[in-house]
């Protein structure tokens, strides 16, 4: 599985763009990107995932460069529940392999 | 809104007695997985079950925890016996075999201390 390193904290304030980077060096031909977010005393929730290049959805951006050995995941305009820790995971698929979870990236948004 | 389950969502026990925990994967996911965080480790995974085989649980402690997946609709983690090393929150998780996509669907947890 490929290791992931990301901060492991951020902070920001209400309004503006967050941007979180992930080095993931040892990517593999057939591993996805995936992001997750977790609340305090709830489970990770699924932001967004992207093979390469760049991905937009309703809560955020990937965007990944061509060599794919980083991406970064861009929040817009952030509010205070927008505080969560944010993970990074690199492989297949979850009907496919296991996923790693590391200690993800603690943003906190203040007002 | 299809969700994963989970119970109990908490859990006080003492030190040397049996703990089981509960899952319902959303209907139609046959990928389940467990995981465990703690503060020190983080989101651990536990063990794996695919069309309620186990694939994959190298992450458990053999002598004391057992996963079971009795039916499609029901997943359990056992503890015997239970130690305070074991407090923690445990998750559920489900996923579509075959599915691409990264997305788990993760379940609310079990929050667990042993005293």
């Amino acid at each position: 599985l490929a290791k992931t390193t990301q901060p492991i904290s951020m902070d920001s304030y209400e309004g503006q763009e967050v941007n979180i980077t992930c080095s993931h060096n040892n990517i593999a031909t057939n591993d996805y990107i995936t992001w997750y977010q977790q609340f305090p005393s709830q489970g990770p929730r699924f932001i967004i995932q992207g093979y390469k290049t760049k991905v937009t959805n309703e809560v955020a951006s990937l965007f990944i460069p061509a060599d794919r050995k980083s991406s970064t995941l861009s929040l817009p305009r952030v509010s205070l529940s927008d505080t969560a820790v944010y993970y990074c995971l690199v492989g297949r698929g979850a009907g496919y392999s296991t996923l790693t979870f590391g200690k993800g990236t603690m943003l906190l948004v203040s007002p | 809104d299809a969700r994963v389950t989970q119970t109990p969502r908490h859990k006080v026990t003492e030190m040397g007695q049996e703990v089981t925990m509960r899952c319902q994967p959303i209907l139609g996911h046959n990928t389940v997985f467990w995981y465990r965080q703690t503060m020190m480790q983080g989101l651990e995974l536990l063990a794996y079950f695919r069309n309620r085989a186990p694939l994959d649980d190298s992450g458990m402690p053999k002598d004391r925890f057992s996963a079971e997946m009795p039916d499609a609709t029901l997943a359990t983690l056992k503890i015997q016996p239970s130690e305070p090393r074991d407090s923690a929150v445990y998750f559920c998780a489900s996923a579509r075999n075959g599915d691409p996509s990264y997305e788990q669907y993760f379940g609310p947890g079990t929050r667990l201390t042993v005293t």
